[in-house]
Order: C-alpha cells, then sequence, then structure tokens
C-alpha cells in the first residue's frame, strides 16, 4: 500500500501565532505533494504543489508568505500557517504523488482551529 | 467555467439499492484520468475508482462502476447494493495531462449521500 500520515489531526492555537503541519510519505517516495484546504461542507481547494528540493507552487490567491510550504525530502513536506487568523481555520489536507502510479494518496487531514 | 460539475448536493437512497452520482467534466486535452474520492464525517479521502480517458471499458470496483460516456464527458459513478456505511460526501476530480501523478487533482464540490434502513 501507500499511506501518508499528517501530524497533528487537529489542533488549536491562537490568533496571531503560527502552526506547522507535516505530511509524511511513510512507504514510499512521493515526488510531488500536494496541499489542499477545505472549508465544511465545501471542496476541496488546491493551495499549492510542492516538490522536493524547489519552490512550491502557489495557486492563485493563496499568500506564500502566510502559509509556508517546504519539501525537504521525498518523504516529508510541511504546510507552516503563520500569524494565524481566525479566519484560517479549516480542513487542511495534504496528497502524494508516487512515481508510476495514477493515484494520488491522500493524508487523513488535520483540523485547524485559530482563536 | 467549472472544469468538474456535480449538480447533486445531496442524494437520499435506501439500503440495498443502487444509486447514480453524477459528474461531468470539462476539458481540451486528449489524455485525462477522472477520480472518484468518498469523505466520510471522518475527513479522510477514500479512494474509490478510476478511469483514464483512453479506457475503452467502464472501470469496476466491487460495488462501484464509472459509468464513463467520453462524447457526452460524463462520468457518473454507481454504487451497487447501497449499505449504511456507505453515506459519506462523494468527489469527482479529474486530472488533466495523462497520468502523471504530479499534476493536481481538480475537485467538484461533492454529492452528500444518504443511506437509511
Amino acid at each position: 500500500g501507500a499511506v501518508v500520515s499528517q501530524h497533528p489531526s487537529w489542533v488549536i492555537c491562537k490568533s496571531g501565532t503560527s502552526v506547522k503541519i507535516e505530511c509524511r510519505s511513510l512507504d514510499f517516495q512521493a515526488t510531488t505533494m500536494f496541499w489542499y484546504r477545505q472549508f465544511p461542507k465545501q471542496s476541496l481547494m488546491l493551495m499549492a504543489t510542492s516538490n522536493e528540493g524547489s519552490k512550491a507552487t502557489y495557486e492563485q490567491g493563496v499568500e506564500k508568505d502566510k502559509f509556508l510550504i517546504n519539501h525537504a525530502s521525498l518523504t516529508l513536506s510541511t504546510l507552516t500557517v503563520t500569524s494565524a487568523h481566525p479566519e484560517d481555520s479549516s480542513f487542511y489536507i495534504c496528497s502524494a504523488a508516487k512515481l508510476a502510479s495514477y493515484e494520488q494518496y491522500f493524508g487523513p487531514g488535520t483540523r485547524l482551529t485559530v482563536t | 467555467a467549472q472544469k468538474i460539475t456535480q449538480t447533486q448536493p445531496g442524494m437520499f437512497v435506501q439500503e440495498k439499492e443502487a444509486v447514480t452520482l453524477d459528474c461531468t467534466y470539462d476539458t481540451s486535452d486528449q489524455s485525462y484520468g477522472l477520480f472518484w474520492y468518498k469523505q466520510p464525517s471522518s475527513g479522510e479521502m477514500i479512494f474509490l475508482i478510476y478511469q483514464g480517458s483512453y479506457d475503452e471499458q467502464n472501470a469496476t470496483e466491487g460495488r462501484y462502476s464509472l459509468n464513463f460516456q467520453k462524447a457526452r464527458k460524463s462520468a457518473n459513478l454507481v454504487i451497487s447494493a447501497s449499505q449504511l456505511g456507505d453515506s459519506a460526501m462523494y468527489f469527482c476530480a479529474m486530472r488533466e495531462g495523462g497520468d502523471q501523478a504530479g499534476t493536481a487533482l481538480i475537485f467538484g464540490k461533492g454529492t452528500t449521500l444518504s443511506v437509511s434502513s
């Protein structure tokens, strides 16, 4: 199988603080990782695409200085929400692509609540 | 224009009945892939089925089948013999540019399926 983990699964933080979310591919090397955001009862919206060792590509409208993405290795990508505000409260999901596979493998998601 | 359209915000079905969830897509690529995912209330994305644009046969996976009508650009999901555990949000998604896993998926707005006993 191909397993992707996310940590933490949920986090509550105060407004103005930063939060880091990790996405790991546990049993394969991920050529590309994706970060999505999902508001309640809505669809998944792509935030950014990250490739190991290079800068992430952000979707239009996503602030790259606010949502810092680092893809330091073929098995780990991190999303840091800087100076979080209540409107950043959302469900963040990562997925990972594996060579020679058409499928993307999703992590279980991280629920962020900013108070 | 939306790339993936799911016109049914909610669907209701009784246990053991079959249900079809609609999905239409828009792309000018010749090579693309279509996916269906299930998202229960826990939030995890569960992969159900995949159809490549060049696949001539409709994809099937257990109780799930994908009714692929290329000319109509539709990729409806058929769930046979619904079960209570099928109650969830269902997303249709597309990847343009062929089977390159390094391209992001584009998701539809989803359909909430409720199965009753």
